[in-house]
């Protein structure tokens, strides 16, 4: 069964870089699924941030200016970079799993508890 | 990007009663990439279905989902206390993947 957590700093100042990380157990982050960033503001909905698999990447046009994700293969981990954040940014990020597109099954099947990240000074 | 709506904003009803939550896409999404979650106060998302109408692994068969094109459902058939939450649909065939607002079920 896989699982995955989150880990980051809880506080990034204005202006500064948020980044996050995703450890994965249970299933290798060089396999054939995708590897996913959502978030959510408190008390509202979700936005998908941006999804990796191998190297190729994949953004959400409204943050692709300020976003990388990347691999950490010898660790089996994958991080978030978010640039010039803003009070806007804060949120519960959340790391998932999306299941490669063989036969159709491309969903979200497996999401890490989530971690609060505020913005600011 | 395909935008999602979903109806109601709000719905209250009673254990045992019948919920039926509406998501409605702003384009055609096709069935393979419609899915259901719910998610409670301070936890994750948990997916309920996929698919449009497939059930994922261990969801209790009161909860179904239908639907095609541009309007997709999920009905609880019988509400039990563990299902008053909030509801988001996400279509995943298009980037940017997209989530309605939500429907929150809550008890009357």
């Amino acid at each position: 069964q896989v699982q995955l957590q989150e880990s980051g700093p809880g506080l990034v100042k204005p202006s500064g870089t948020l980044s996050l990380t995703c450890a994965v157990s249970g299933d290798s982050i060089s396999g054939s699924n995708w590897w996913n960033w959502v978030r959510q503001p408190p008390g509202k909905g979700l936005e998908w941030i941006g999804e990796i698999y191998t190297e190729t990447t994949n953004y959400n046009p409204s943050l692709k200016s300020r976003v990388t994700i990347s691999l950490d293969k010898s660790k089996n981990q994958f991080s978030l970079n978010l640039r010039s954040v803003t009070a806007a940014d804060s949120a519960v990020y959340y790391c998932a799993r999306r299941l490669s597109c063989i036969s159709g099954t491309c969903y979200f099947d497996s999401w890490g508890q989530g971690t609060l990240v505020t913005v600011s000074s | 990007e395909i935008v999602l709506t979903q109806s109601p904003g709000t719905l209250s009803l009673s254990p045992g009663e019948r919920a039926t939550l509406s998501c409605r896409a702003s384009q055609s999404v096709s069935t393979i990439y419609l899915a259901w979650y719910q998610q409670k106060p301070g936890q994750a998302p948990r997916l309920l279905i996929y698919g449009a109408s497939s059930r994922a692994t261990g969801i209790p068969d009161r909860f179904s989902g239908s639907g095609s094109g541009t309007d997709f459902t999920l009905t609880i058939s019988r509400l039990e206390p563990e299902d008053f939450a909030v509801y988001y649909c996400q279509q995943y065939g298009s980037s940017p993947f997209t989530f309605g607002p939500g429907t929150k079920v809550d008890i009357k």
